[in-house]
């Protein structure tokens, strides 16, 4: 099984709002990410855990704050978000460590901000 | 400083023919090169990979990609292109410099295939 899924596929939320991005594989993969999509644009990456530790924060503004519960799960908890957040937002996971680990990637939240 | 390039934002093909999608690299080293293809609506689905040995590199789709060392390029490629291949294609190199697993991507081309 090489699926990752994502709920919800699409969300509408005000700028005063909280709400969570949920991500979930079963692969056995020890590395998850989040990705920030703009349309014909490739992902942004925005946070990496590794074996459900955060390894990788791009410089993402406080208002996303990610959380990685088990091996199996990634939210990414969204608060006070901006209309610019607008996106498509992808998780991913792979093998952990070094070499050529493909990412897998789930098929995206649609988020807008209003 | 690693980077990946596709130098076009759009590739037509009719029906058929084949196609090339054109990606150049920048890496110090070995590289680890990736293609990634998505749909309208879609997460990103996994090609094809480069690590070391054949230069030609066969993946999902009948899609294929030839590793180029001395023009540092890795350009993706079918003989006959269909209409459902249609899609966004992102080249990708591994961040070696980074240890969470950070993929470079280039910008992206739109294939666009017509019957």
């Amino acid at each position: 099984d090489t699926e990752v899924t994502q709920t919800p596929k699409h969300l509408v939320m005000g700028m005063t709002n909280k709400k969570s991005l949920k991500c979930e594989q079963h692969m056995g993969h020890r590395a998850m990410y989040w990705y920030k999509q703009k349309a014909k644009k490739p992902p942004e990456l925005m946070f990496v855990y590794s074996y459900e530790k955060l390894s990788i924060n791009e410089s993402v503004p406080s208002r996303f704050s990610p959380e990685c519960p088990n091996s199996s799960l990634l939210n990414l908890h969204l608060h006070a978000l901006q209309p610019e957040d607008s996106a498509l937002y992808l998780c991913a996971s792979s093998q952990a460590g070094q070499g050529a680990r493909e990412q897998y990637f789930g098929p995206g939240t649609r988020l807008t901000v209003t | 400083a690693q980077s990946v390039a596709q130098p076009e934002d759009q590739v037509n093909v009719a029906e058929g023919n084949p196609l090339t999608v054109k990606c150049t690299y920048s890496v110090s080293g070995n590289p680890y090169l990736f293609w990634y293809v998505q749909y309208p609506n879609r997460g990103l689905q996994f090609l094809l990979k480069y690590i070391t040995g054949d230069n030609l590199v066969k993946g999902s789709y009948g899609f294929e990609a030839e590793f180029n060392k001395s023009q540092t390029s890795f350009h993706l490629k079918k003989p006959s292109a269909l209409v459902s291949d249609s899609a966004l294609y992102f080249c990708a190199v591994r961040d070696k410099n980074n240890q969470g697993g950070k993929l470079i991507f280039g910008q992206g081309t739109e294939l666009s295939v017509k019957p």
